[in-house]
């Protein structure tokens, strides 16, 4: 039982290129989340997803675009990297209200 | 106002010693409330959900008041184990799992 896993943990990009950050969950939850995770800032919500084949927006989803095809796998696309884009980024999941994270992606755009 | 806020710190403590951690939250009909812990670099970990009732694990205990709208966390005989970033969570009524998390709470326990 994994719990949350994120993949790539670490990654570099020049500005306006793309990525795709993937998040897998094997708890069976129906909710997954992302979250950027800034020094000062806290956590922040991207975008969110209630349900295989549906997402919705978050507090700060600009620039960022999901998918969840998958009820296990929820996937976070970077379409063209900007330096403010630089952050830890975190996905969790949960049942209901208590939500698990995955170790986190240091994202650095350059 | 900012729909959670909490003391940043950091709080710098002895081990062994009693620590409080204080939280206010904005919206009246949140209903449910968490403490999250964060190591440096790491992922945020649930700590203990919030019950109405107050409730303890151990050394750590929560209390909520709907009243004032103000959560609290008390850990008890601190270790240097204990060292870490303490979040507070309310969720977004009807926001459909959706919670606010705080900025944080820096503990740091010394020896």
């Amino acid at each position: 039982n994994a719990g949350v896993t994120q993949t790539p943990k670490f990654r570099v990009l020049k500005t306006g290129q793309s990525m795709t950050l993937l998040c897998a969950q094997d708890m069976n939850h129906e909710y997954m989340y992302w979250y950027r995770q800034d020094p000062g800032m806290g956590l922040r919500l991207i975008h969110y997803s209630v349900g295989e084949g549906t997402t919705a927006k978050g507090e700060v989803p600009d620039g960022y675009n999901v998918s969840r095809l998958k009820k296990q796998n929820f996937l976070l696309g970077l379409e063209s990297a900007a330096p403010s884009q630089t952050s830890v980024y975190f996905c969790a999941s949960s049942a209901l209200y208590e939500q698990y994270f995955g170790p986190g992606t240091r994202l650095t755009v350059t | 106002r900012k729909e959670v806020e909490q003391d940043p710190g950091p709080f710098n403590v002895p081990e062994g010693a009693t620590v409080a951690f204080n939280c206010t939250y904005s919206n009246s009909a949140s209903q449910s409330f968490f403490w999250y812990r964060q190591d440096c670099r790491k992922e945020p970990k649930l700590l203990m959900s919030v019950y109405s009732s107050g409730n303890e694990d151990g050394r750590f205990t929560a209390q909520l008041n709907r009243a004032s709208q103000y959560i609290s966390l008390l850990i008890r005989d601190s270790k240097l184990s204990d060292s870490a970033t303490y979040l507070c969570v309310v969720n977004t009524a009807g926001s459909q799992g959706n919670l606010i998390f705080g900025k944080g709470t820096k503990l740091s326990v010394k020896p």
